[in-house]
């Protein structure tokens, strides 16, 4: 079983769509995380949150929302996509807040805007 | 904010032979993380250094952190095309704190 599981692994959507990125964990983890990894693999952080609390919010475009409808779920949705948006999404997780211990990363979600 | 700098930014190497990657932090190191990067795949965790002066090795990759210089070193010996991929280094953002920063990535490429 994928310990943490992303969806869709490949996204491609014209300017302007609304799109969502589910991520789902089966480890039992508190915390979750959206990171961005732009085009010079660059990996920043965008959102955590612990136990469906928002705790880290970066300074992200408002058009990005995300929403944790449990601890086990963190879905990111993006409103009026921009080409500037593409990039590979990463979920990730970890037992605890703050961090002690390793980040659980997903397979990513490669998002072309166009 | 803290700033962490890999170098090389890249780099090719013939299998078998040995190579370091560097990690260089702008501030205090409250701990460094290594991670491996494959194409069209996540972050693959190798190794978590938390004190100071502290060396860790796993199979032929290891890994040590230089506190007072701010900088984590991960070495690699007698290469393998296994070890291609995109190599990086995170840290917390400060003493308690749950966000990791991460270098910007050292890509590396093993040549047969």
């Amino acid at each position: 079983d994928t310990a943490v599981s992303q969806t869709p692994k490949y996204l491609v959507t014209q300017m302007g769509n609304d799109k969502s990125i589910k991520c789902e964990q089966n480890l039992g983890h508190d915390t979750m995380y959206w990171y961005k990894q732009d085009s010079k693999k660059f990996l920043k952080i965008m959102f955590s949150y612990n136990n469906k609390e928002l705790i880290i919010n970066e300074t992200v475009p408002n058009r990005f929302s995300p929403k944790s409808p449990d601890k086990a779920h963190l879905n990111l949705h993006i409103n009026s996509l921009e080409l500037g948006d593409s990039a590979v999404y990463f979920c990730a997780s970890s037992p605890t807040w703050p961090l002690g211990e390793k980040l659980f990363f997903g397979s990513g979600t490669q998002l072309s805007v166009l | 904010s803290q700033e962490l700098e890999q170098s090389p930014q890249s780099l090719i190497v013939q299998e078998g032979k040995n190579l370091t990657i560097n990690c260089t932090s702008s501030k205090t190191l409250y701990g460094l993380y290594w991670y491996k990067q494959k194409y069209g795949e996540g972050l693959i965790f190798l190794m978590m250094l938390q004190k100071g002066g502290e060396e860790k090795s796993h199979e032929k990759i290891t890994a040590k952190l230089d506190e007072k210089k701010q900088q984590s070193s991960l070495h690699i010996t007698a290469s393998q095309p296994s070890h291609a991929g995109i190599y990086l280094c995170g840290a917390p953002g400060s003493s308690n704190t749950g966000k990791l920063i991460f270098g910007q990535g050292t890509t590396l490429q093993v040549k047969p």
